[in-house]
C-alpha cells in the first residue's frame, strides 16, 4: 500500500524559509515522478511544483518561481521542497503526492499534508 | 498557459439523478485530462485519467469523456457518498507541470 507522509510545516514569519519532507513507502519510489500541491484554506487544489524520477525535469508554479525548490533523495525515498521568502499567500495544507508515471502526469496517491501558516 | 475551466462552479442534484460536471481546456490537450473527487476534510482521489479510464477501485457510475477542448465528468446515479468537489487536470511533459481546473462543488438537493 502507498504511505506518504508530509512533515516540516508550521508557523513561519514572512520573508523566512521553511522545508518540507515527504517519506514514501509501499512502491517503488525512483520509478515515479513526485509533486507538491497545495490548498489554501477554503480555496481549490494549486500544483506548486513536480520533479521527474531521475530530477531531471522539475516544473514550478508562476507563484513560488525563484523561491521554491524542489528536491529528491531516491535513496531515502524522500521528496523535499525548500522554501525561501514566504509570503502570506503561500499559507496552505501542503500534499505531497506520487505520480502514475515517471514523468509528470496524474497523481494517483497523495499524503495527508502538512500546514504551513506565514505570519507575523 | 493552457488554462482549464470547470462548470458549473456549483451544482445541487438529487439522489439517483445523472449528473453532469464539464472542464473546457483554452487549447486542445488531446486526452491528457484527469478528475479528481475531494470529499469534505478528505484528500483528493483520482477518479479518471486519460480523459476516459477509471481508476482502480472508482465505481462504475462515474464516466469521462472527452478530447481536444471539451471534457466530461458523468455520475449516471447520484449517490450521497458522491458529495464532494471535483477537480480536472492537465499535464504538460515538459516542463513537467500541472495546472488544475477551479473545482465544481457537489451537493445533494
Amino acid at each position: 500500500e502507498v504511505h506518504l507522509v508530509e512533515s516540516g510545516g508550521g508557523l513561519v514569519q514572512p520573508g523566512r524559509s521553511l522545508r518540507l519532507s515527504c517519506a514514501a513507502s509501499g512502491f517503488t519510489f525512483d520509478d515515479h515522478a513526485m509533486h507538491w500541491v497545495r490548498q489554501a484554506p477554503g480555496k481549490g487544489l494549486e500544483w506548486v511544483s513536480g520533479i521527474s524520477w531521475n530530477s531531471d525535469i522539475r516544473g514550478y508554479a508562476d507563484a513560488v518561481k525563484g523561491r521554491f525548490t524542489i528536491s529528491r533523495d531516491n535513496a531515502k525515498n524522500s521528496l523535499y521542497l525548500q522554501m525561501n521568502s514566504l509570503r502570506g499567500e503561500d499559507t496552505a495544507l501542503y500534499y505531497c503526492a506520487k505520480d502514475r508515471m515517471s514523468v509528470a502526469e496524474y497523481l494517483d496517491s497523495w499524503g495527508q499534508g502538512t500546514l504551513v501558516i506565514v505570519s507575523s | 498557459d493552457i488554462q482549464l475551466t470547470q462548470s458549473p462552479s456549483s451544482l445541487s442534484a438529487s439522489v439517483g439523478d445523472r449528473v453532469t460536471i464539464t472542464c473546457r481546456a483554452s487549447q486542445g490537450i488531446k486526452n491528457f485530462l484527469a478528475w479528481y473527487q475531494q470529499k469534505p476534510g478528505k484528500v483528493p482521489k483520482l477518479l479518471i485519467y486519460s480523459s476516459v479510464t477509471l481508476q482502480s477501485g472508482v465505481p462504475s457510475r462515474f464516466s469521462g469523456s472527452g478530447s481536444g477542448t471539451d471534457f466530461t465528468l458523468t455520475i449516471s446515479s447520484l449517490q450521497p457518498e458522491d458529495v464532494a468537489t471535483y477537480y480536472c487536470q492537465k499535464y504538460n511533459s515538459a516542463p513537467g507541470s500541472i495546472t488544475f481546473g477551479q473545482g465544481t462543488r457537489l451537493e445533494i438537493k
